[in-house]
């Protein structure tokens, strides 16, 4: 059973452009968490999804940030137009439903780098 | 929502000391409650978490925490550190299947 799988690792983009980070879950997990970590700083909450659902997303920029979790297929978080200040890392986590008490598993990361 | 607040943002401590990183929560039902962490450049690894049963938890690498009701806090504890705990370590709280975390402590273990 592979862990959660986070996709690029690293990435990097001018300032203006698309940045798309993917996030496979680990099989049979419907819960998907998306935060991030700026330098020198602790994690961020962004957003909660559940299949086709976003639950939570009180953490998400109101502008060029997005987030999906498809039916079939990765998770995508998707920050349209990026600037300076979006560089950091970006972590995906994912739990089981129906057992709250299970603990969410995380990715490696996507470090995105805008210049 | 619930939340966590993690008291000290970094903690340096030498080696061979004891150490307690302090994280209390704010939630209107049970939690249950987790310790992560990061070494440089990765991502977060699971070190304990209550459920529920005995206050005292027992995790890997020697860490434990207790849980304390009452203070709605977990504070995780070490009685000896060595130069590999040297990490980011973070509190959190998941109530009905919504986990959040506390914003982290720097440990930094000193020769």
């Amino acid at each position: 059973n592979a862990g959660v799988m986070q996709n690029p690792r690293h990435l990097v983009r001018r300032r203006g452009q698309e940045a798309r980070l993917r996030c496979s879950p680990m099989k049979g997990h419907s819960h998907v968490y998306w935060y991030r970590q700026l330098p020198e700083e602790g994690l961020k909450f962004m957003v909660y999804l559940q299949k086709e659902n976003i639950i939570d997303e009180s953490g998400m920029p109101k502008e060029r940030f997005s987030a999906e979790f498809p039916k079939e297929g990765p998770s995508i978080l998707r920050i349209q137009q990026v600037v300076r200040g979006d560089s950091a890392a970006y972590f995906c986590a994912s739990s089981r439903t129906f057992e709250a008490s299970t603990e969410a598993f995380f990715g490696q990361g996507t470090r995105l780098t805008v210049v | 929502a619930q939340s966590v607040t993690q008291l000290d943002s970094q903690v340096p401590v030498f080696e061979e000391a004891p150490v307690e990183l302090r994280c209390n929560y704010s939630s209107s039902v049970s939690v249950y409650l987790f310790w992560y962490v990061q070494y440089p450049n990765q991502g977060l690894q699971l070190l304990l978490k209550y459920l529920s049963g005995s206050t005292l938890v027992k995790g890997i690498n020697g860490f434990e925490a207790e849980f304390n009701k009452s203070q709605t806090s977990f504070h995780l504890r070490k009685p000896s550190v060595h130069i590999s705990d040297t990490a980011e370590y973070f509190c959190a709280v998941s109530e009905n299947n919504d986990m959040r975390f506390g914003a982290g402590t720097r440990l930094t273990v000193k020769p």
